[in-house]
């Protein structure tokens, strides 16, 4: 296994720019999740992948968010617009779907600064 | 609504020491599974510990051990032997099931450990 892999791990943006995040989990784990995490706080779930289908999404995502799992694999994150408030550090995980205790195996990050 | 709570922001603890790192939690839920994971500047967060609502003995895995408290809804993290490489921040967190078997994670606002010499 090669991890969960995230990139880019850091991006720097002006407001108002779209910007993308890329995740590649772990081959067989077939669930997939986004969280964001903020300065001094734990990560928040945003939303969750079953495959291809996009089953949860927590009301933190707002309408210029948009994730995507096209084929089952790799996931994508985009935030268009971006605003200031955007600046976190967006967390990749994922998970075996016949997991025990639902340990989510989770990437290093993208961080995004937006200026 | 699932929470979590840590109530200390930051500890210290020297080398070769144990420690313990407080957990609170409050759900409705009747079935429930709390997680401690570590997370160093690098930023990726790394599993420890998992204790299910319905486990009978605390969980251990290695130096990590889970001090659950049902009654108490407390799921205190202990490591023993502290080594300099346990500096990292700790967050405690508690699964909530999602739509199709899948696991939303809460996390409390976590406590940065940093062990000395």
């Amino acid at each position: 296994d090669t991890g969960v892999s995230q990139n880019p791990r850091h991006k720097i943006t002006k407001r108002g720019q779209n910007v993308t995040f890329r995740c590649d989990p772990i081959s067989e784990h077939n669930r997939l999740y986004w969280y964001r995490q903020t300065l001094g706080q734990g990560p928040e779930f945003l939303t969750y992948f079953q495959n291809e289908a996009q089953l949860e999404k927590s009301r933190l995502l707002s309408d210029r968010f948009s994730a995507e799992r096209p084929k089952g694999s790799f996931s994508t994150l985009e935030i268009q617009r971006t605003e200031q408030g955007d600046s976190a550090m967006y967390l990749c995980a994922s998970e075996k779907r016949q997991g025990d205790t639902g340990e989510l195996f989770f990437g290093e990050g993208s961080r995004l600064t937006v200026l | 609504a699932q929470k979590i709570t840590q109530t200390q922001p930051g500890m210290f603890v020297q080398e070769k020491e144990a420690v313990t790192l407080d957990c609170t939690y409050d759900t409705s839920d009747p079935s429930y599974g709390l997680f401690w994971y570590k997370q160093p500047s690098s930023g990726e967060m790394i599993f420890l510990i998992y204790q299910g609502s319905y486990d009978q003995q605390n969980a251990t895995e290695g130096r990590y051990s889970l001090n659950f408290q049902k009654a108490r809804k407390s799921a205190n993290l202990v490591i023993s032997a502290s080594q300099l490489g346990d500096s990292a921040m700790y967050f405690c967190a508690m699964r909530e099931e999602l739509t199709g078997g899948g696991n939303k994670l809460t996390f409390g606002t976590g406590t940065q450990l940093k062990v000395e010499l």
